[in-house]
């Protein structure tokens, strides 16, 4: 079975940290873009990293940039999210997903395929 | 920023009836679009890609349309597990979610 499972979540004090981690059991997550999404509670979804296959590109979310950082080690087939100081509004949960692709216009384009389980993370005094 | 609308914030329907959920785009996102669902409790699970391309193992009754701003997502004759939130996302720059529609029983 093709499955993602989150783990590192937590409660934690504003401008602490937190390590996410995201391991792949049914398929090869080498082969595929990955992507870490958060859901704050009661609200919608949001992007929040990127990385390549071979994590030679990253990209994130302007709120984010500088203070989480994303990796992956391929050979444990997983997928990581290091966020430090961590405010209240990075309360959330947050799921991990591949990216499938499609290519059209000339270009080519990234939707988000098979998802994690999630993970909550609480920022809080 | 492409920013995403969907109507209506909430579909009353009833079971083996049609809804009807739609999604517009703040500017063109030709046909990079997708739909998601969740359930409470749940991850968001894909549904449609390429605007009407049905995800694997998706049953026949989602169907999705549109192209450039305005997409439509059909649930034909809904069944008990069909009631649930829906997210439409683009993802032709960077990645963009709407508010999401809840699908709830009549």
């Amino acid at each position: 079975e093709v499955q993602l499972v989150e783990s590192g979540g937590g409660l934690v004090q504003p401008g602490g940290s937190l390590r996410l981690s995201c391991t792949a059991s049914g398929f090869t997550l080498s082969s595929y873009w990955m992507i870490w999404v958060r859901q704050a509670p009661g609200k919608g979804l949001e992007w929040v990293a990127n990385i390549k296959q071979d994590s030679s590109d990253k990209f994130f979310m302007d709120s984010v940039r500088g203070r989480f950082t994303i990796s992956r080690d391929n050979a444990k087939n997983s997928v990581y999210l290091q966020m430090n100081s961590l405010r209240a509004d990075d309360t959330a949960i947050y799921y991990c997903a591949t990216l499938g692709v499609s290519y059209n216009y000339g270009y080519y384009s990234y939707y988000m395929d098979v998802w994690g389980t999630g993970t909550t993370v609480t920022v809080s005094s | 920023e492409r920013v995403m609308t969907q109507s209506p914030a909430t579909l009353s329907v009833s079971p083996g009836e049609t809804a009807t959920l739609s999604c517009r785009a703040s500017q063109s996102v030709k046909n990079n679009l997708a739909w998601y669902q969740q359930k409470p409790g749940q991850a968001p699970r894909l549904l449609i890609h390429g605007a009407s391309t049905r995800a694997t193992g998706i049953p026949a009754r989602f169907s999705g349309s549109g192209s450039g701003t305005e997409f439509t997502l059909t649930i034909s004759s809904l069944q008990s597990e069909d009631f649930a939130v829906y997210y439409c996302q683009q993802y032709d720059w960077w990645w963009t979610f709407g508010q999401g529609t809840k699908v709830e029983i009549k």
